[in-house]
């Protein structure tokens, strides 16, 4: 089956600055890459998604890019915000979020320092 | 709120009980997901619905555990003889289809004394 790997497991940035968080994939089917935001005790929020046809999307300061070649994709969240620190999900699925479900990452802790 | 609700938010039960937890998706969403999250932990596929059909099922999901979508409405996920490996985070989510990302519940926070 399919599985995620993701990095780093913790990023600090200064508030204003770029963070970058980074995911592998094994299956070269997968073909959906989306995106989650989870704030301690809430719900996982879709943040942004990506599909196996396209190679970048961007969403105001997010952003997300994806090289099939490598079996990698990455969220990229330009002037980071204090309302940014959360834990980040990246997940991949074959059949674009349908019937075999999503298989996630480990998650990332990002924390904004002011 | 009109997202997906679930209910109980947490549920504390001794070993050997039987729990049973409910989601209710969101009202035009006809495909649902259960997932599990354990503390540090991504979610984990468990299971998934479309409309009432029961499609896939994860390895994860032993004999112990048993979900229905009846009338393809709300569903139910049923866990027997509960053990403590079971203690964990029970999300739910729904979906309108392959072109839509999924809106995740609040979750049901178990917890197998």
């Amino acid at each position: 089956g399919e599985n995620v790997e993701q990095h780093p497991s913790t990023l600090s940035v200064q508030e204003g600055d770029s963070a970058v968080i980074k995911c592998t994939y094994s299956d070269s089917a997968s073909n959906y890459f989306p995106w989650y935001k989870q704030e301690l005790g809430k719900r996982p929020q879709l943040i942004i998604d990506i599909r196996s046809n396209v190679g970048e999307k961007k969403d105001q300061r997010i952003a997300v890019t994806l090289n099939k070649t490598a079996k990698h994709f990455s969220l990229h969240i330009t002037e980071t915000q204090p309302e940014d620190s959360a834990v980040y999900f990246c997940a991949a699925s074959i059949r674009g979020g349908g019937a075999d479900g999503l298989t996630f990452g480990k998650g990332t802790h990002l924390i904004i320092q002011p | 709120d009109t997202g997906v609700s679930q209910d109980p938010r947490h549920k504390i039960t001794k070993r050997g009980q039987n729990v049973t937890f409910r989601c209710d998706p969101i009202s035009e969403h006809n495909r649902l997901y259960w997932y599990r999250q354990t503390l540090g932990q991504g979610p984990e596929f468990l299971t998934y619905f479309q409309n009432e059909a029961q499609l896939e099922k994860s390895r994860l999901l032993s004999d112990r555990f048993s979900a229905e979508r009846p009338k393809g409405s709300f569903s139910t996920l049923e866990i027997q003889r509960t053990e403590q490996g079971d203690s964990a985070m029970y999300l739910c989510a729904s979906s309108l289809g392959t072109a839509h990302g999924y809106t995740f519940g609040s979750g049901t926070r178990l917890t197998v004394v």
